[in-house]
């Protein structure tokens, strides 16, 4: 069975920091992945999409980048963060070619809070 | 563009009480219907999901049926239990990348 992971799954940064949050499926091969921030009021939005190793696109011009080293590692990015960049970092994958039927698996996520 | 609308919380209820949270949608296309449930803490769980007009998605007592003429996917449940409390969000994919557009969630809160 398919299964994913996130780590870390809390995290305190100060403004400015760095930032490196890891994403691995496992039981799958060729996911499409996904990263989306909940932040507090404001819910679900996507930030990036993988259909493949380094295959990104992204949804929202942020502080953030994201990558895919592997197939099934997605990883997402800061050279400096922000206070704005503190909410909850949901990790997905879906199997297809994309678009309407794909159903999305989300990992145990990453709480973020920037100080 | 895609959006998806839901009932806003925190709806309260006591157990074995009947749920309904509302969920509405615009969309271009045919697109599929989900409701993820979100307990304390822990991420997304796929609940239950519709892939066409009339389909009935059901899990765990819960079920939602796919209004087209509607534009609905409301969420039910006959009798709720307090292991059922945390936020409900329903979604659709049709986003540009075929990611799920998400509505802002519902809290659901079940008493004893």
């Amino acid at each position: 069975s398919q299964t994913i992971h996130q780590w870390p799954a809390t995290l305190v940064q100060p403004v400015g920091s760095p930032l490196s949050l890891e994403c691995t499926v496992e039981g799958t091969s060729n996911p499409n992945l996904y990263w989306y921030r909940q932040a507090a009021g404001r819910g679900l939005q996507l930030l990036f999409y993988s259909v493949g190793i380094g295959q990104i696109s992204s949804e929202v011009p942020q502080n953030l980048s994201a990558s895919r080293p592997q197939d099934r590692q997605f990883i997402l990015s800061s050279k400096k963060l922000l206070l704005s960049d503190s909410g909850f970092y949901l990790c997905a994958w879906s199997v297809g070619v994309g678009g309407g039927t794909d159903t999305q698996y989300f990992g145990p996520g990453t709480r973020l809070t920037v100080l | 563009g895609d959006s998806v609308t839901q009932m806003e919380g925190p709806v309260t209820l006591s157990e074995e009480a009947f749920l309904t949270i509302n969920c509405t949608y615009t969309a271009t296309g045919y697109p599929s219907l989900f409701w993820y449930v979100q307990y304390p803490g822990e991420g997304l769980q796929l609940l239950l999901k519709a892939t066409k007009a009339d389909d009935k998605g059901s899990n765990k007592g819960f079920e939602a049926t796919y209004r087209k003429e509607t534009t609905s996917f409301h969420l039910e449940k006959g009798s709720v239990q307090v292991s059922d409390s945390a936020v409900y969000f329903c979604a659709l994919t049709g986003g540009s990348q075929g990611n799920l557009i998400f509505g802002k969630g519902t809290k659901l809160s079940v008493k004893p």
